[in-house]
């Protein structure tokens, strides 16, 4: 089945830093979302980006499908962008939706 | 809309009991799906659904039973809990299950002793 990893696992920043998280995936992909579980655990759905750029205030996603990977950027990040990023993807027919294991991004005041 | 909620929050199992957990969505949803988390290892598919009376397995679905009768409920079933089980369970929905957006509820969190 298709790998997806992420990268870096771990990331320390302080507050007003900017960020990159990397999301490599192994084949080709019909659809990407990137996800944010927050410290309380609760998932939220940050973009579907299966190919291009999309931006939602300090946070934007760029897909290189021919390349296989995704980025999310976080500008001037707040203590509230804490928790872990998930990359998850599906391809060709498959309805499953297959998971990176996620980057756990902590912003200190 | 309240959107995906599931019940319990929280549940305490020894070996061997059995329990349901549910899901249900107010959005139309036609595709449904569980997945638990474990640490270090992300989210793993178990069962989903892409309409009423249509289940099919995920990555993770062996001990797990899940039906679809009902456009809004899709409940998972543990029927002989073991100690591998411990986990935390999310229930998503979406109009499409790879193609679009996920909407997740807010977790189970089982122990089984």
């Amino acid at each position: 089945g298709i790998q997806v990893e992420q990268s870096p696992p771990d990331l320390i920043l302080q507050e007003g830093a900017n960020s990159t998280l990397r999301c490599n995936f192994s084949d080709s992909v019909n659809n990407l979302q990137w996800f944010h579980q927050n410290p309380w655990g609760q998932l939220i759905n940050l973009f579907y980006i299966p190919s291009g750029t999309k931006q939602n205030g300090r946070l934007s996603a760029t897909t290189v499908a021919t390349e296989r990977y995704s980025l999310l950027y976080i500008s001037s990040s707040q203590t509230t962008d804490s928790g872990v990023y998930f990359c998850a993807v599906t391809q060709g027919g498959s309805e499953k939706l297959v998971f990176g294991k996620g980057t756990k991004l902590t912003v200190n005041p | 809309n309240a959107g995906v909620t599931q019940t319990p929050k929280f549940q305490v199992l020894k070996t061997g009991q059995s329990m349901t957990l549910q899901c249900a969505q107010d959005m139309n949803h036609e595709y449904m799906s569980w997945y638990r988390q474990d640490p270090g290892m992300g989210l793993r598919l178990i069962h989903y659904s892409v309409g009423a009376g249509i289940t099919d397995q995920g990555e993770v679905p062996n001990g797990y039973n899940v039906s679809r009768s009902t456009t809004e409920d899709f409940p998972l079933r543990l029927l002989s809990a073991a100690p591998s089980q411990t986990s935390v369970y999310f229930c998503a929905s979406s109009y499409s299950l790879g193609r679009e957006t996920q909407y997740f509820g807010p977790g189970t969190r089982l122990l089984v002793l």
